[in-house]
């Protein structure tokens, strides 16, 4: 089955600064890379996701980037705020397939100090 | 709101308890899913059901014991817990075979003593 490796596990950045998150995959039939914020104490929601046709999407001040050979794709945060501070968590999954179940990596806690 | 409810939202039991975490969806998915969310495992999903089917089942103990009488209802049966299952419950549902964005419920804080 899919396995989802993200790094890294904890992230400190001073506000402005850009951050990014890597995660890797191990399934090559995988074609859909979604990225979820949890805030604390809330659920994780999702902020940008990538198919496999495209390798690089963006969205104001976030992106997400897909190397399929590699089988790696990352997040970018560009001029980061306080109110990113988040734990973001990556996964992967089969668009179109029969079970649809997502994988999830580990997670990654972003703190945006001020 | 996201269309995706769970009650309780906390839940305090003994190990020789016997209780059910409930999930409802109101935005037409054909998919569900149980994760449990702890400071080891942020995102371990425990059950997935695909068309009301169970589809995956992630070497869950059986004390943990899903069912799912239609694509909007999933509940999480509950019985002789130990302390270390103690952990947000996390459902989510999506589509199957189309858009796979899930959507989170809130979760059930669950804590066993």
């Amino acid at each position: 089955g899919e396995n989802v490796e993200q790094h890294p596990s904890t992230l400190s950045v001073q506000e402005g600064d850009s951050a990014v998150i890597k995660c890797t995959y191990s399934d090559s039939a995988s074609n859909y890379f979604p990225w979820y914020k949890q805030e604390l104490g809330k659920r994780p929601q999702l902020i940008i996701d990538i198919r496999s046709n495209v390798g690089e999407k963006k969205d104001q001040r976030i992106a997400v980037t897909l190397n399929k050979t590699a089988k790696h794709f990352s997040l970018h945060i560009t001029e980061t705020q306080p109110e990113d501070s988040a734990v973001y968590f990556c996964a992967a999954s089969i668009y179109g397939g029969s079970q649809g179940n997502l994988i999830f990596g580990k997670g990654t806690k972003l703190s945006v100090k001020p | 709101e996201t269309g995706v409810t769970q009650t309780p939202r906390h839940l305090v039991m003994g190990m020789t308890n016997k209780k059910s975490l409930k999930c409802e969806q109101h935005l037409g998915h054909n998919a569900m899913y149980w994760y449990k969310q702890s400071a080891k495992k942020p995102l371990e999903l425990m059950f997935v059901y695909s068309l009301e089917e169970r589809v995956e089942n992630n070497s869950v103990p059986s004390r943990f014991s899903p069912e799912c009488p239609n694509s909007s209802h999933l509940f999480l049966h509950l019985h002789t817990l130990q302390p270390e299952d103690s952990a947000l419950y996390l459902c989510a549902s999506s589509h199957v075979g189309g858009d796979t964005e899930a959507f989170f419920g809130q979760g059930t804080r669950l804590t066993v003593v």
